[in-house]
């Protein structure tokens, strides 16, 4: 069965430090590693997908490393901004399965 | 494109009675999800739908939920009687295929039961 865990799970940084988030998963099995982001009250809102074929995606600020295995997946966030402050979710997607991790809540201060 | 649209977003009932959510999933995705996600916690699946065929049930309690999907297109997730346990938030998502092809959820129904 898989499981998946998310290290820190909360994290506050001052406005323009970069973050680092991680994510770790059990059975390299896996399609593909999806991150999300949650605000509070809210649905998932998906950042970046990973194939299991690629190491890494991008999408601005954004950049999601995949190591299939070693069993972990990274995203990093550059010059975070307090717009930044949100819970981010990852996901291992194993035989069409989801399994999610419990989220860092992320806090970016002025 | 439209996303995937849930009604209610928010719900209080009492222990015992029953509630309904409604999903509707974006168009042409034939992979609908049902997931419970209890406050500090990530999402757990309780029903997986291929078009209108169940493929994965097996986290749904079953002696009190209960969720269909009509024509393979809108969804509904039931429960009765409810439990103050059963308080979370219940997102619906749905994917082009099983498998490789990344989820869009909706905003979810928060569901509260006092």
């Amino acid at each position: 069965k898989q499981e998946v865990t998310q290290i820190p799970a909360a994290l506050s940084v001052p406005e323009g430090e970069n973050l680092v988030l991680n994510c770790s998963f059990t059975d390299s099995a896996i399609y593909n590693l999806q991150w999300f982001r949650q605000d509070p009250g809210k649905g998932l809102t998906s950042l970046l997908l990973i194939q299991s074929s690629q190491r890494e995606q991008t999408s601005g600020r954004l950049n999601a490393s995949l190591d299939k295995s070693s069993g972990r997946s990274t995203l990093y966030i550059a010059a975070s901004q307090p717009g930044d402050s949100a819970t981010y979710l990852c996901a291992a997607d194993s035989w069409g399965k989801f399994q999610f991790g419990a989220g860092t809540q992320v806090v970016v201060t002025p | 494109e439209a996303g995937v649209a849930q009604s209610p977003r928010y719900k209080i009932i009492e222990k015992r009675q029953s509630v309904a959510f409604w999903c509707n999933p974006i168009s042409g995705h034939a992979t609908l999800y049902w997931y419970q996600q209890i406050l500090g916690q990530g999402p757990k699946l309780l029903i997986q739908f291929q078009n209108n065929g169940v493929v994965d049930d097996s986290q749904l309690p079953k002696d009190r939920f209960s969720a269909e999907r009509l024509k393979g297109v809108d969804s509904t997730l039931k429960i009765q009687p409810a439990k103050l346990e059963d308080s979370a938030v219940y997102l619906c998502a749905s994917s082009q295929r099983t498998g490789g092809y990344g989820y869009t959820f909706g905003s979810g129904t928060r569901l509260t039961v006092v």
